[in-house]
């Protein structure tokens, strides 16, 4: 139980376009969810936590017009790059908490290569 | 501020030998801790977790854990590493239900044949 579907695992795109990262829970409602971004070898570090109908609330020095996300229901949140740059490639990764024994569970991550 | 410090950036041992995999936190009330571990390419496996009750925490693939408050650290330990344990190895906390977790910089574990 509580799986997180995360689509796509990679993809590469041109500077400038803007590419959609979608994070689905499978088999339970995550009001909220985490986007995180991992750097080669390096820790995953929070850009921004998203709630279910609400504003995404963003970590200080994430670009809130860069990486938009959206919860619009219990079981999808997406995060969009938008003006993609070859600095924004990296490994994106999602995450939802469930159940009252505070699990967190992952999606697969998305590597995101921008040329 | 709750943070999480992972202080070897990679743990080296040997088939067969015990390893430690070395955690501290710092948070503001009471802490809930993780473990989870990474593959090349991969999202995260959940290893174990304390949120409370025993100090030593039993996870999967016979790992564990003990909290211990008083040198607020909490070292993933295994009796016997086998070479498919290779892999990076991830401390992380939180301090209050619902919010994300933070993490260590992760620990690098090479298992040798």
């Amino acid at each position: 139980g509580a799986v997180v579907s995360q689509h796509p695992s990679r993809v590469i795109c041109k500077s400038g376009t803007s590419v959609k990262i979608e994070c689905r829970s499978l088999d339970f409602q995550a009001t909220t969810m985490f986007w995180y971004r991992q750097f080669p070898k390096k820790s995953l570090m929070l850009m921004a936590t998203s709630n279910e109908g609400s504003k995404a609330t963003y970590e200080q020095g994430v670009e809130k017009d860069k990486f938009l996300i959206n919860h619009a229901s219990l079981t999808l949140s997406t995060l969009t790059v938008t003006s993609a740059h070859p600095e924004d490639s990296s490994f994106y990764i999602c995450s939802a908490s469930f159940g009252q024994g505070g699990g967190y569970t992952f999606g697969s991550g998305t590597r995101l290569t921008v040329v | 501020a709750q943070s999480v410090a992972q202080p070897e950036d990679q743990v080296n041992v040997a088939e067969g030998n015990p390893l430690t995999v070395k955690c501290t936190y710092s948070v503001s009330g009471n802490p809930y801790l993780f473990w989870y571990v990474q593959y090349p390419n991969r999202g995260l496996q959940f290893l174990l977790k304390y949120i409370t009750g025993d100090n030593l925490v039993k996870g999967s693939y016979g790992f564990e854990a003990e909290f211990n408050k008083s040198q607020t650290s909490f070292h993933l330990k295994k009796p016997s590493a086998l070479v498919s344990d290779s892999a990076l190895y991830f401390c992380a906390v939180r301090d209050q239900a619902g919010t994300a977790l933070i993490f260590g910089k992760g620990t690098t574990l090479s298992v040798s044949s």
